[in-house]
């Protein structure tokens, strides 16, 4: 079974230009989480989606950030006219929704800001 | 709101010393507790969880047991290896029994360095 799914693993960006990073969780989940890591310092929750819905929203920039989980296909977090304070780790979370709370992470995509 | 506490690292240890990763957590209810281990370079990887008071979870030597009381999950292990060297994150997730999965608060993390 393979594990969470996230490309690219490495994203490198100008400023103003905009990234779109990929998730596609474990097979059988329908739940995914998104979380920032900052360097040196813990991950953030940024929003938690469910098929062809945003369940919480409540950590993601009320700007220039969003993201969506379709019916087909992976989960996208898009960040538009990216800045340098964007340039952090980007981790993706899958669950089952069965099981309470535990959640299982993807490699993580690092973006740069230029 | 929730929020999770973690001794500041580095923590610098010889091989097969004792480690000690201290983790406090504030939170209404009864969260459940994880802790997650991330090597350089890669995700996070659930080492061992806890869903309510008094339990202890236990993974590949480590050990926390949920404590009520004092609202703490400590993480411990016997005897440290090299390979064990990686940075540790306390967790606290919505409470156990809800049915749905909920976000994680995460703590800073601690880094952990084993030397020969």
């Amino acid at each position: 079974n393979a594990g969470v799914m996230q490309n690219p693993r490495h994203l490198v960006r100008r400023r103003g230009q905009e990234a779109r990073l990929r998730c596609s969780p474990m097979k059988g989940h329908s739940h995914v989480y998104w979380y920032r890591q900052l360097p040196e310092e813990g991950l953030k929750f940024m929003v938690y989606l469910q098929k062809e819905n945003i369940i919480d929203e409540s950590g993601m920039p009320k700007e220039r950030f969003s993201a969506e989980f379709p019916k087909e296909g992976p989960s996208i977090l898009r960040i538009q006219q990216v800045v340098r304070g964007d340039s952090a780790a980007y981790f993706c979370a899958s669950s089952p929704g069965q099981v309470y709370n535990e959640q299982f992470f993807g490699p993580g995509t690092r973006l740069t800001v230029l | 709101g929730n929020s999770v506490t973690q001794m500041e690292g580095p923590v610098t240890l010889s091989e097969e010393a004792f480690l000690t990763i201290n983790c406090t957590y504030t939170a209404t209810g009864y969260p459940s507790l994880f802790w997650y281990v991330q090597y350089p370079g890669e995700g996070l990887q659930l080492l061992l969880k806890a869903t309510k008071a008094d339990d202890k979870g236990s993974n590949k030597g480590f050990e926390a047991t949920y404590r009520k009381e004092t609202t703490s999950f400590h993480l411990e292990k016997g005897s440290v290896q090299v390979s064990d060297s990686a940075v540790y994150f306390c967790a606290l997730g919505g409470p156990r029994n809800t049915g749905t999965a909920s976000k994680l608060t995460f703590g800073t993390g601690t880094r952990l360095q084993v030397t020969l």
